[in-house]
This record gives C-alpha cells, structure tokens and sequence, in this order.
C-alpha cells in the first residue's frame, strides 16, 4: 500500500542556517503530495502542496519539488529562523478509487531552530 | 469564523468512563476525518465521512470507537470504556474533495487523557 518515510528528528539547527527534511513516498500513480506544519501549541497547517511530477510547492520560504524519479518530495529553506521551530509532516493523497480519501503521513520531523 | 472547530480542547476521564468528541467542519466541506495522534507519533487514520456515503470505518482501532455525521455538518467521535492507551490528540479535519487534491484543513484537536 501507500506509504511516506520521511527522516527522523529531531534536527537542531543555529538560525539561518539551511535546511532539508527529506520525503519519499510509495504510491500508484500519482499522488498529490504535501507538507503539514505543526507549531507548538498549534493545531496542523497546510505549508505547501504539488500535485504533479516537477511542481514545485512554496510558502513562507520553503519548497519542495515533486520528483516522479525518485519518488522525493523534499522540504528546503534557505535559512532557517526560531519561528520555524515546529513539526513538519510529510503526506500523500492517493488517486485510485478507494484511497483517494485519506492522506497517507509520514511520521513528522522535529526542528528545533536555535538563536 | 471559518476554520474547523473541536470541543472540548481538553478532556480528562477517568478508565471506563464514555467520552463524546465535538467537531465542526468548515462550512460545504463534504469530506471530514478523524485522526488520532499520540505523543511523539504520526497520524493514525481513524474514519472518513463523504457526503451521504458509508463512512471508511477502516481506522478504528476497536468496536470501543464510533463516530456519527450528521449531513454534511457537525461529527462526534465516542469511545466506549475508555482505556489509557485512548490517550491522545484526537483531531479533525474536513476538505472538498475534488479531482486527485485532497487538500485537508485541521481543528486544533482534543487532547485526552484517561487515567
């Protein structure tokens, strides 16, 4: 079945420091793929999304890129800040009938952004 | 007032006791789910509600767990004779579900503990 890996944290970092958290994915077709953001405190926000191979997602600095080749959604930020210290999710939605309903999660990465 | 809404935010019970989870989607989201989050772990995928078809039962994790939708508004998650592992961040989201994006948006969650 479906499946995200997506790297174990937690990652420290000093600020503006770059950053990669990294996300494969197990999938038929081609699943959408996003990244959930988890603030403390917070409830899950959307942070970016791509919904087909080469797409590129952004938002408050971050991105990713969709490769259908290595099965890769990668989340990148140039240069870190301590308000980016939160839990970041990888997921996917499937596109075959009986899976297209629920996102598939990988196990979220904690990052700890440091002054 | 457009986000998802979940009450109570916290829940202490007591093991054996009935506990009744509260959430209201955003409005003309059709789709809403149930997630069950414990500490330092992913998502666990628990129902799945789509317009006026039979929800996707497949995450409950015991007959101790039910849910009920009522149209496409408001959703209640009951656990019958809590037990400790029940413990959790039980959260709720709610989508339009069109074409393969499945683009979720998340109430801040219920925290429950059972002791």
């Amino acid at each position: 079945g479906d499946s995200v890996t997506q790297m174990e944290g937690p990652v420290t970092l000093s600020e503006e420091a770059f950053l990669t958290i990294n996300c494969t994915y197990t999938a038929t077709g081609y699943p959408s793929l996003f990244w959930y953001v988890q603030y403390p405190g917070e409830g899950l926000q959307l942070l970016l999304k791509a919904t087909k191979a080469d797409d590129k997602g952004s938002n408050k600095g971050f991105e990713a890129t969709y490769r259908k080749e290595t099965t890769s959604f990668h989340l990148e930020k140039g240069s870190v800040q301590v308000s980016d210290s939160a839990v970041y999710f990888c997921a996917l939605s499937g596109v075959e009938a009986g899976n297209n309903r629920k996102l598939i999660w990988g196990l979220g990465t904690s990052l700890a952004v440091n002054p | 007032g457009a986000g998802v809404s979940q009450s109570p935010s916290n829940k202490v019970t007591e093991k054996g006791k009935d506990v009744e989870l509260r959430c209201d989607p955003i409005s003309g989201h059709t789709a809403l789910y149930w997630y069950r989050q414990r500490l330092g772990q992913g998502l666990e995928f628990l129902i799945y509600f789509q317009g006026n078809s039979a929800p996707d039962k497949s995450g409950l994790p015991s007959d101790r767990f039910s849910a009920e939708r009522t149209g496409e508004s408001v959703s209640t998650l009951t656990i019958q004779r809590t037990q400790q592992e029940d413990s959790a961040v039980y959260l709720c989201a709610s989508s339009l579900v069109s074409g393969r994006v499945n683009e979720q948006f998340f109430g801040p969650g219920t925290r429950l503990t059972v002791l």
